[in-house]
């Protein structure tokens, strides 16, 4: 069935550091792929989407590209801030069913 | 646009007592999912609905869990009893049913079983 590994975390990084957070996906078809983040205390919120091969979705200073080849979607951010600090998850919309990663922590130090 | 509404935030319940927990999708949205998120995971889909039917309920605990939509815009889920191991925060989502939308969330209910 489908799946999504993302890089294990926590991740911690200084604050204006570049942020990278791995996904890969196993899917049948061609799935959409997306990016949710939740904040402490919150519901996830959408953070970017693609919804083709060679997508790059973009949001907050946040990109990641649809790469079919190497079936991953990574997250990045060329200058993180505190405010950033949140947990990511990777998910990807199958047929029916969104499937989601076990979620990234990222902590962002001033 | 008014997003995914839930109630309440917060539930604290003793173990073999019942609770329910409401969501009001985003207008003009027919699909919509219950997830229970455990502290340090991903979300886990319990149920899927497509307007007032379920189209995936395969991971829904059925002798514990129900769920319903009647009408096909709020949503009711109802956990009698509930166990210890149901301690986790319950997430409603909601999708338009065309295209490749994403789904949206709601904030979430936060239960606590002692």
């Amino acid at each position: 069935g489908d799946s999504v590994t993302q890089m294990e975390g926590p991740v911690t990084l200084s604050e204006e550091a570049f942020l990278t957070i791995n996904c890969t996906y196993t899917a049948t078809g061609y799935p959409s792929l997306f990016w949710y983040v939740q904040y402490p205390g919150e519901g996830l919120q959408l953070l970017l989407k693609a919804t083709k091969a060679d997508d790059k979705g973009s949001n907050k200073g946040f990109e990641a590209t649809y790469r079919k080849e190497t079936t991953s979607f990574h997250l990045e951010k060329g200058s993180v801030q505190v405010s950033d600090s949140a947990v990511y998850f990777c998910a990807l919309q199958g047929a029916q069913k969104l499937v989601f990663g076990q979620g990234t922590r990222l902590t962002i130090n001033p | 646009e008014a997003g995914v509404a839930q109630s309440p935030r917060y539930k604290i319940i003793e173990k073999r007592q019942s609770v329910a927990f409401w969501c009001n999708p985003i207008s003009g949205h027919a699909t919509l999912y219950w997830y229970q998120q455990i502290l340090g995971q991903g979300p886990k889909l319990l149920i899927q609905f497509q307007n007032n039917g379920v189209v995936d309920d395969s991971q829904l605990p059925k002798d514990r869990f129900s769920a319903e939509r009647l009408k096909g815009v709020d949503s009711t889920l109802k956990i009698q009893p509930a166990k210890l191991e149901d301690s986790a925060v319950y997430l409603c989502a909601s999708r338009k049913m065309e295209g490749l939308s994403a789904q949206y969330f709601g904030p979430g209910t936060r239960l606590t079983v002692l």
